[in-house]
């Protein structure tokens, strides 16, 4: 089972700026990782999957994977009130194959600031 | 293309009584997994399941819990004897296969069932 940890926030960023959401995980096997927002009340939706290290790029977000460090990071640039919600970090499935079970983090709570 | 589809959307039960949940996954979709969310708290893992089998119930609780998918109809999460601690919202996903090479097997959300006991 593959442990991630994320700060629960909230954090909180004036509309138009970057907001930088970090999770960190235990297992060095993990290949890729998933993110997903929550708004209250409402079911989670993937919005990014990066599998290798480096950026990756999609509209407003970058997705960052550090694999010697641990940790993958989630950055969007000119925050949006819409923005404001849950983000959920997930390792996604090794690259070898196989089942595995997907352990979200806690998530962090993101307030963009009108 | 309709989506996971969860009912009921909202579930009241008074202490003592059983709860069904009720999933259909996306067209296509044979893969199904359970989570459940505390209010202010992350998704935790309940249970995996395919067609007619339960692949990984590691999650679930060891008493009153218990999940299927049949070969025909929904997936149902059955709570036997709720409590009130049982009060939380239950979110069903769908993915069409597991991992193989760096082709993810994204999960599809349901909307949820907000389960209240009483």
């Amino acid at each position: 089972q593959k442990e991630v940890e994320q700060n629960s926030g909230p954090l909180s960023v004036p509309e138009g700026a970057i907001a930088s959401l970090n999770c960190t995980y235990s297992d060095r096997g993990s290949q890729s990782f998933f993110w997903y927002r929550q708004y209250s009340g409402k079911s989670p939706e993937l919005i990014m999957f990066i599998y290798s290290n480096g950026d990756k790029e999609d509209g407003r977000f970058t997705a960052q994977l550090n694999k010697a460090s641990q940790y993958v990071s989630l950055l969007i640039r000119d925050s949006q009130p819409s923005d404001s919600a849950t983000y959920l970090c997930a390792p996604g499935p090794a690259s070898s194959g196989g089942y595995q079970k997907v352990t979200f983090g806690t998530g962090t709570k993101l307030q963009v600031i009108p | 293309n309709a989506g996971v589809m969860q009912n009921p959307r909202h579930l009241v039960r008074r202490r003592g009584q059983e709860a069904r949940l009720r999933c259909s996954p996306m067209k296509g979709h044979s893969h199904v997994y359970w989570y459940r969310q505390l209010p202010e708290e992350g998704l935790k893992f309940m249970v995996y399941l395919q067609k007619e089998n339960i692949i990984d119930e590691s999650g679930m609780p060891k008493e009153r819990f218990s999940a299927e998918f049949p070969k025909e109809g929904p997936s149902i999460l059955r709570i036997q004897q709720v409590v009130r601690g049982d009060s939380a919202a239950y979110f069903c996903a769908s993915s069409p296969r597991t991992s193989g090479g760096i082709n993810y097997n994204e999960q599809f959300f349901g909307p949820g069932t907000r389960l209240t006991v009483l």
